[in-house]
């Protein structure tokens, strides 16, 4: 059974790009979340995706939005790259969006803005 | 004053000894999490609690609901315990499970 799964692993990206960062769920899960983690920090909620609708949404501009798709399988675009979007990017997915069900990590995306 | 607070934010111990992190949240909850984070960045589920306590292996995780205060124990610490340690928790106001981060508390383990 594979975990979650996130491509690419890493990526280098300029200034004023988009990117497009994916991420394939646990089978059997129906819920993914995005985080952003820069480096040193912890983890910051980006928005989650429920039934390939947004349900939920942290403090992140426009710029990012996302995506899910049929199968559950979820993709992050973010729009003109800015030097501080350089992060880990890390998926989580879970069996529904209820608080007491246990959220499993993907190995990250680890994205590099010049 | 950030909703999850974490400390240490470094703790460096000898192998064998024992370790303890600690958590406290400001927000009524429904789950907390503990997370490992090796260098390199992904993450591994070690528990979610909701009340109690709980123990897998040498690692012991405690919650208090009513002090709002969580601990992570490890118990006869090794050098491969040395990681980032992260608490999280799912707040009763969010819907869905979204996950509120502390800082994490980077463990050093010397051999």
């Amino acid at each position: 059974d594979a975990g979650v799964t996130q491509s690419p692993t890493h990526l280098i990206k300029t200034r004023g790009q988009q990117v497009t960062l994916r991420c394939s769920p646990k089978s059997g899960h129906d819920t993914v979340s995005w985080y952003q983690q820069a480096l040193g920090q912890g983890p910051q909620f980006i928005f989650q995706y429920y039934e390939e609708e947004e349900r939920q949404r942290g403090n992140f501009p426009d710029r990012f939005s996302g995506h899910q798709f049929p199968n559950y399988s979820s993709e992050l675009n973010v729009n003109a790259l800015l030097l501080g979007d350089s992060a880990l990017y890390l998926c989580a997915s879970s069996l529904a969006a209820g608080g007491l069900y246990e959220q499993y990590f993907g190995p990250g995306t680890r994205l590099t803005v010049t | 004053k950030n909703e999850v607070e974490q400390s240490p934010q470094n703790l460096t111990a000898q192998e064998g000894e024992f370790i303890t992190i600690n958590c406290s949240y400001s927000v009524g909850i429904s789950a907390l999490h503990w997370l490992q984070q090796h260098p390199g960045g992904g993450i591994v589920s070690l528990f979610m609690l909701s009340s109690g306590k709980k123990k897998h292996g040498r690692l012991i995780a405690t919650i208090n609901i009513q002090e709002k205060h969580s601990s992570l124990h490890i118990t006869a610490s090794h050098p491969r315990d040395s990681a980032v340690y992260i608490c999280a928790v799912v707040s009763f106001k969010a819907a869905g499970n979204k996950l509120t981060f502390g800082g994490g508390t980077r463990v050093l383990v010397k051999p």
